[in-house]
């Protein structure tokens, strides 16, 4: 089984600064982890996958995230966040066989700020 | 790009009622699954699907769900006698092949209301 751990509920930003998002999971087989924004009174977006290979990947709107396995995490982070950025960050792992299913963490609200 | 749709995107409904919540996956997706957001909490894997036949469902998915690929296009969430802690957001997903590296595909969910 999986599991998945967002520290913080929430966090406060500036405009044009850097964020970092928490993300730590649990599982005793190997896994995929994802990383999908919810905007407000919209569905869940795919901003980034890890699957293997390279631990740092890029995703959309110039999100990042990488994959410590030592650490068991997979902190999203952004070098300069906009307005436009505010919503509700959703880190999620999957396992690597068959039919899976998706195991979310409780989420991360990034407010921006002017 | 190719989209999940739900309807309705607001249901409220009286407790004890039925709903069926509708979907529609991308056309060329084969798995498909449902998940639901509980106001302030985490999203839950519900059930998943695919070939006319659950896959997999997790506690949460009571004899009083149930899941339906009714014609080629619509997937469907019914919850037949609702309870006032089946007020929450349901999203739909699919993807287009098995595995845990496919990343799923949402829809904007709809919201269920019971009172």
């Amino acid at each position: 089984a999986q599991s998945v751990t967002q520290l913080d509920s929430q966090v406060p930003v500036f405009e044009e600064a850097p964020v970092e998002l928490r993300c730590n999971y649990s599982s005793s087989v190997s896994v995929y982890l994802f990383w999908y924004v919810q905007y407000p009174n919209q569905g869940l977006q795919l901003l980034l996958k890890y699957l293997s290979g390279s631990t740092l990947v890029k995703g959309i709107n110039g999100f990042e995230a990488e994959f410590n396995k030592s650490q068991t995490s997979f902190h999203l982070r952004k070098p300069s966040v906009h307005i436009s950025d505010t919503a509700e960050y959703f880190c999620a792992v999957s396992g690597n066989t068959g039919f899976q299913k998706l195991v979310f963490g409780t989420g991360t609200r990034l407010l921006v700020s002017p | 790009e190719p989209e999940v749709t739900q309807t309705p995107s607001h249901q409220v409904t009286q407790m004890g009622q039925e709903v069926i919540l509708r979907c529609v996956p991308i056309s060329n997706h084969l798995y498909f699954y449902w998940y639901r957001q509980i106001l302030g909490q985490k999203v839950e894997f519900l059930v998943s699907f695919y070939n006319n036949e659950i896959s997999e469902k997790s506690e949460i998915f009571d004899d009083q769900f149930s899941v339906e690929r009714p014609d080629g296009s619509n997937f469907t969430l019914k919850i037949r006698s609702t309870k006032l802690e089946d007020s929450a957001m349901y999203f739909c997903a699919s993807t287009e092949r098995l595995g845990g590296n496919q990343p799923q595909h949402f829809g904007d969910g709809t919201r269920l209301s019971i009172l």
